[in-house]
């Protein structure tokens, strides 16, 4: 089954306490892309990815990183989370060129205390 | 001028009516348009997307309407069932770039019996 996951799926944290988000595909899709969504504005952009080993910003990438090692894979990394950064994360992948055709992962709800 | 705007926030329509999602932007260097459709607890889903040199399309119940002039788009869901409850998305691809999609701020359907 063509799928984009994510883990953890739920994930409470303290302050400072650096985490990982991991997301893979199975599409073999070369455009990958990070979401955070909060009510009233919608999905916006964190990072994303054209490639292996090409990453480039998105609308909102402060407080982030993410690495492109492998093509299925598209961690997001939060080094010193703030509470702020309490949010709904999406992962997404598409084919290169088709941004407007994503397939998204389910969802990780991350609450920073 | 990267944004998209969406209206309204929320829908309360009666099962078998008409629902309509307006969507409006200021780039004209945007040039695809995709809706997607999220049910709670999952990630957004494409639902159907349109080109601007297309008026409208339909799949299913599902009818965009296009007005390049105006910069407007528009969902129209048909005959709305309560299966149709979710959040829709209208987004827009291009502007600064083109391996990014802008989404919009999000609509909730509700679709009452």
């Amino acid at each position: 089954e063509a799928q984009v996951t994510q883990n953890p799926r739920y994930l409470i944290t303290v302050t400072g306490k650096k985490l990982t988000v991991t997301c893979s595909q199975n599409m073999n899709h070369e455009y990958m892309s990070w979401y955070r969504q909060d009510p009233g504005l919608g999905l916006r952009q964190i990072y994303y990815s054209m490639n292996v080993e090409v990453t480039d910003k998105g609308d909102v990438p402060e407080g982030y990183k993410v690495s492109r090692k492998e093509k299925r894979n598209f961690p997001l990394i939060l080094e010193s989370p703030s509470p702020n950064q309490t949010s709904l994360y999406f992962c997404a992948s598409s084919l290169l060129g088709q941004p407007y055709e994503q397939y998204f992962g389910p969802g990780t709800r991350l609450t920073v205390t | 001028q990267q944004q998209v705007k969406q209206s309204p926030q929320s829908l309360i329509v009666q099962k078998g009516g008409i629902s309509i999602i307006n969507c409006a932007y200021e780039n004209t260097a945007f040039d695809y348009f995709p809706w997607y459709q999220q049910f709670p607890g999952k990630g957004p889903a494409l639902l159907i997307a349109i080109r601007p040199d297309v008026s409208e399309k339909k799949e299913g119940r599902f009818t965009i309407s296009f007005n390049k002039s105006a910069k407007q788009f528009s969902l129209h869901i048909m005959d709305s069932q309560p299966g149709d409850s979710a959040t829709y998305f209208c987004a827009a691809r291009g502007g600064t770039s083109y391996d990014k999609v802008i989404f919009g701020p999000g609509t909730s359907l509700s679709v009452i019996p």
